[in-house]
């Protein structure tokens, strides 16, 4: 198993321009999110997902889109990237306990480092 | 809302030291505690977890954290550490029980361990 992985692993922006991320888990996980993590403040969740088809807001969404239209991708966008976005973006998922309990260990993918300039 | 606070941001310390790095929480309900770690240039592992049961919990790699209900702390413990053990410490909290958090952490701001030959 790949587990979670994440595509592009760098990116350069420029003010204005827009991009995806792809993050991508072969876990049959039901949940996943999308965290930015940068110095001194940890990781902040941006937007995760509960569900194919379902999407929900975090800690810190303004600025980012994301969609779950497979169970096993969800895609995080800045429409129009502002230098405040520089950032390295982790992808996670989760599983369900029997029962619909989830299992709050999350697995990680490796990060994409983000610079907008 | 629950936060989580690290207490040290930087350690510095020699082979074969004791580590003990400081994890707080401010929710008052029943929690899944974690601590996780980075290696330099790679994604977030996990170390350990807890979710009930015995407080004393052990983790991969030789670490412990301890669960004191009463002081809502979560500290990690290794007694020797190894160069290898040079990383990005974070402690995270999921709040169980409330709808708002279901599945989701909340993580600390980081603690950076360096460990000297």
């Amino acid at each position: 198993n790949a587990g979670v992985t994440q595509t592009p692993k760098f990116r350069v922006l420029k003010t204005g321009q827009s991009m995806t991320l792809l993050c991508a888990q072969d876990m049959n996980h039901e949940y996943m999110y999308w965290y930015r993590q940068d110095p001194g403040m940890g990781l902040r969740l941006i937007h995760y997902s509960v569900g194919e088809g379902t999407t929900a807001k975090g800690e810190v969404p303004d600025g980012y889109n994301v969609s779950r239209l497979k169970k096993q991708n969800f895609l995080l966008g800045l429409e129009s990237a502002a230098p405040s976005q520089t950032s390295v973006y982790f992808c996670a998922s989760s599983y369900l306990l029997a029962g619909g309990f989830p299992y709050n260990e999350q697995f990680f993918g490796p990060g994409t480092r983000l610079t907008v300039l | 809302a629950q936060s989580v606070s690290q207490h040290n941001h930087h350690v510095i310390l020699s082979e074969a030291a004791s580590l003990e790095l400081g994890c707080n929480y401010s929710y008052g309900g029943t929690v899944n505690l974690f601590w996780y770690v980075q290696y330099p240039g790679q994604h977030l592992q996990l170390l350990l977890k807890y979710f009930s049961g015995d407080p004393l919990v052990k983790g991969i790699k030789g670490f412990e954290a301890e669960f004191i209900k009463s002081k809502f702390s979560f500290n990690l413990r290794k007694p020797s550490v190894q160069w290898s053990d040079t990383a990005e410490y974070f402690c995270a909290v999921n709040a169980r029980g409330t709808t708002d958090s279901w599945g989701k952490l909340q993580f600390g701001a980081g603690t950076q361990v360096v460990v000297t030959p």
